[in-house]
Formats: structure tokens, sequence, C-alpha cells
């Protein structure tokens, strides 16, 4: 089983949709948690953090469920320039804390 | 924020050949690492760099095949060596701040021919 995974989809939704991606990471000795965003050919870039009491920045909420380990990205409202991979990333106890990455979940956003 | 910058951006090198990438950080930083990325996939981990002494690579790495060098907080360097086309790839380096966060650099696009 892989440390962290992802539904890769495509999740192919119309404008002003609302879609959701779930992660599950398989260490529970993990210590932070992230969602990034890839944009075609470029270099991933942070979405936002993940608390555990959840937090959400205008149309995009994350959670985390340390009990079923794993985090969840909600965007609102989508918008053609949401078309993007976005990537889980779960920091993993493994001595020092390592960076691991989902596969990603691709979002086409379609007028 | 850190800003990051690579080196070469992209290059098409001949099987065989020995390709080094730069990566220079506009700040110090404890943590860096790189990372591969094949087309259509996610990032694989290669190795966390570390400040005057050998990489940790990862599973599947060695440093026969990828040394790296770390000789201060805000520059390291990836060497793909004997290349084939399997190591088509791209090649990001990451830092990682007191909040755990990421930042890449823009990524050097290799091409084995």
């Amino acid at each position: 089983r892989k440390e962290v995974e992802q539904d890769p989809g495509p999740f192919n939704v119309p404008e002003g949709a609302t879609v959701a991606f779930n992660c599950t990471y398989s260490n529970s000795a993990s210590q932070s948690f992230f969602w990034y965003r890839q944009d075609c050919r470029k270099e991933p870039k942070l979405l936002m953090s993940v608390y555990s009491s959840g937090n959400e920045d205008g149309r995009f909420t994350a959670q985390l469920n340390r009990a079923s380990q794993y985090i969840s990205l909600l965007i609102r409202d989508s918008k053609l320039s949401d078309s993007a991979t976005y990537l889980c990333v779960v920091n993993i106890g493994r001595g020092s804390y390592i960076p691991t990455f989902g596969r990603g979940t691709s979002l086409i956003v379609h007028p | 924020s850190a800003v990051i910058s690579q080196k070469p951006s992209r290059d098409i090198c001949q099987r065989g050949t020995s390709l080094t990438i730069q990566c220079q950080v506009d700040s110090q930083v404890t943590m860096m690492f790189w990372y591969r990325q094949q087309p259509g996939q996610s990032l694989t981990l290669i190795a966390t760099a570390n400040q005057g002494s050998e990489a940790t690579y990862e599973s599947g790495f060695v440093i026969d095949k990828f040394p790296i060098s770390r000789p201060n907080l805000t520059f390291s360097t990836l060497t793909v060596s004997n290349m084939s086309p399997e190591d088509s790839s791209i090649y990001l380096c990451s830092v990682q701040d007191s909040t755990d966060t990421q930042y890449f650099g823009p990524g050097t696009r290799l091409t084995v021919l």
C-alpha cells in the first residue's frame, strides 16, 4: 500500500460546481499535511496547509481526520482557472519528517 | 517564502553522459530535497540534501547514480550520472521552512537520447 493515496481522476466538472478530493495516508506518525496545486509544465505551489481544526481560504476548505487518516479538499463555485492537478502532501515521520506526495488528482473545470 | 532558482531549465543529453543541476535559494534553509517527476506522474523523492554531510537517499536511488552536494545552506547540486533514456524526467529541488511548507524550484526538464 502506498503511503499517500489519491484518486487520480480526472474530475470533470462544470463551472460553479462543488468538488471534493480525498487523500488517505498510511503512517499514523504523520506530522503535517498540505494541498499543493500543479499546473501543466509548472512546479507545485502551496495551496493551503491542513490543520486539525479544519481551515478555509475563500472557496477552498481543507479538513483533516486523524482517526481515519485522511485529508480532504473542497472547492466551491469552481472556476475555469481551478483546472489543475491537486497534490496531497503528508510529512511522514521516519526519523525526521519526510514530505511524501500523493500522485495527484486532476481537475478539469469546463464552461 | 523562499525563492528558488535552478539551472539549467532544460537540457537534451546523450546516453552515457552526466548532467549536474544547480539549485540556489535566496535564504538559508536547513531542509533541501531533490525530486523527480516523470510524465504524468507525481513527484518521487530522490534524496534529502544535508549540509556538510552525505545526502540521505530514498529507496531505489543511490549515490553513484545521483551524487548530491550541499556545500552551504543556500546551494545544492544533483548530478544524473551515466544517463539513459529512462532518466528523462523533470528534476525539482525544494526547500522546507520551519512550518514544514515546501517551496519548489521551477524544475529542470531533462531529455536523454
